[in-house]
């Protein structure tokens, strides 16, 4: 079955570390995208790639990197420059073309700061 | 960012219908409205699109405006499993640039 794949689903780090989170499609979709979700607020835009080896800042990018070397994998990492990392982190992926219409989302990787 | 706006809460009845607001007043002539809801702690999850038509599924219905500055999303016979919180969003189709959600409107279904 196609679908989007987040891991893990819960992840705890200490402060001053860095963390990768996974996310990878099966879609075979051009776009992804990463959000942060803290409680009782909506979506905010982190980073999103349009086509592999090609990504941009979205409104909170600081203290984020990624990567799109794989058209199916676009990982996420905190850094210890992020000063408040303890979230919700979303992934998503749209394709491209006339009949691209939804965007799919992963289940999500709750990350906790300890 | 955020091209929509949305009441943040509204209540229902289970079994009567919800109609959940909209307004888009900037939306471009080739801008699709699009409705996603997220139950708690999952991630989103696609219900209905459409572009001047009204668009009607299995899971909802979807009122646009004459205008295309406002919307309504109906689900005609709420249940308790669509208390979620439910978000529109507008976008060009083809388009996979910035994916911007607002605040959405957190929706209790009451028993």
């Amino acid at each position: 079955d196609g679908g989007i794949t987040q891991s893990p689903k819960y992840l705890f780090r200490k402060e001053g570390q860095n963390v990768t989170l996974s996310c990878e499609q099966n879609l075979n979709h051009d776009a992804m995208y990463w959000y942060r979700q803290d409680p009782g607020q909506g979506l905010r835009l982190i980073y999103y790639s349009q086509i592999v080896n090609d990504f941009q800042k979205g409104d909170i990018a600081e203290g984020y990197s990624v990567s799109r070397e794989k058209k199916e994998s676009f990982p996420l990492t905190v850094t210890s420059a992020q000063k408040n990392p303890t979230a919700f982190y979303l992934c998503a992926s749209i394709g491209t073309g006339m009949w691209s219409t939804e965007a799919f989302f992963g289940q999500g990787t709750r990350l906790t700061v300890v | 960012d955020a091209k929509t706006t949305q009441p943040p809460s509204m209540d229902c009845a289970e079994g009567r219908a919800a109609n959940l607001p909209c307004n888009h007043s900037t939306i471009s002539g080739n801008e699709y409205v699009y409705w996603y809801r997220q139950i708690h702690s999952q991630g989103p999850q696609y219900i209905i699109h459409g572009l001047k038509n009204n668009e009607t599924n299995e899971m909802a219905s979807l009122i646009i405006t004459e205008d295309r500055k406002s919307s309504t999303l109906i689900l005609p016979h709420a249940t308790l499993r669509d208390t979620a919180v439910y978000y529109c969003i507008v976008r060009v189709m083809s388009n996979t640039g910035k994916l911007i959600f607002g605040q959405g409107t957190t929706l209790q279904v009451k028993p």
